[in-house]
């Protein structure tokens, strides 16, 4: 069974980074030929793609937010890491990881629930 | 960068009935060296996150009803849910991965 689960601060100052972390267990990333992306969602408003990081640990960025964002993984501990810079109101909302079955293509079949992050001084 | 557009923004038919879904990319998202459309459908019900119902375009996801169906190629594409269930009250989202990953606004689809 594929889970994935997401933690991190519920609360962010403005300008502070953001670190997300997922967990997940039923797949492997340093084995299995997957992926692990982020999407996020401000509340009201539609899903956003952040980025995905693959097996073979090639990393892909959103356009509009690649100068901010930097993910990983630690293969061991079955987890993969977000990091979003100089973080502001927009950037609050609901952050999901998903996962992509595939190295190459990347529609996502399993979700965590996500983490709800804030940022407010 | 490409943009996928859905339509309408919201839909509200009887149970039983047809919703019918649309998205458009703004490039086309047929791949010509295996001749697929990269073109995946989520439903997100309320509070929840959300689920696979169609990759390619037009392949079910396992344990989707097969009143869910997907159809389209190159920059157009529909979802459809043929009768209605109450249990499908949700936003409906097309993703593109043909290039990077997008999302469509989102189509909110409720009970008439």
């Amino acid at each position: 069974q594929v889970t994935l689960r997401e933690s991190g601060p519920a609360l962010v100052k403005p300008t502070e980074t953001l670190t997300l972390t997922c967990t997940f267990s039923g797949f492997s990333l340093s084995t299995g030929q997957m992926c692990v992306n982020w999407v996020r969602q401000p509340p009201g408003k539609p899903l956003e793609w952040l980025a995905l990081i693959d097996w073979e640990d090639d990393k892909f960025y959103s356009l509009s937010l690649k100068t901010r964002l930097t993910i990983s993984k630690d293969t061991s501990k079955n987890q993969v890491v977000l990091t979003l810079t100089t973080v502001g109101p927009a950037d609050s909302g609901t952050y999901f990881c998903a996962r992509s079955p595939t190295a190459y293509y990347h529609y996502m079949d399993a979700w965590g629930k996500g983490t709800t992050v804030t940022v407010s001084s | 960068d490409i943009v996928v557009t859905q339509s309408p923004d919201s839909l509200a038919v009887s149970l039983g009935e047809r919703a019918t879904i649309n998205c458009k990319s703004s490039q086309s998202l047929l791949h010509s060296s295996n001749n697929k459309n990269y073109l995946a459908w989520y439903q997100q019900r309320p509070g929840q996150s959300p689920k696979l119902l169609i990759y390619w375009a037009s392949i079910r996801e396992s344990g989707v009803p097969d009143r869910f169906s997907g159809s389209g190629s190159g920059t157009d594409f529909t979802l459809t849910i043929s009768s209605l269930q109450a249990e499908d009250v949700a936003v409906y989202y097309c993703q593109q991965y043909y290039s990077l990953s997008n999302f469509g606004q989102g189509t909110k689809v409720e009970i008439k």
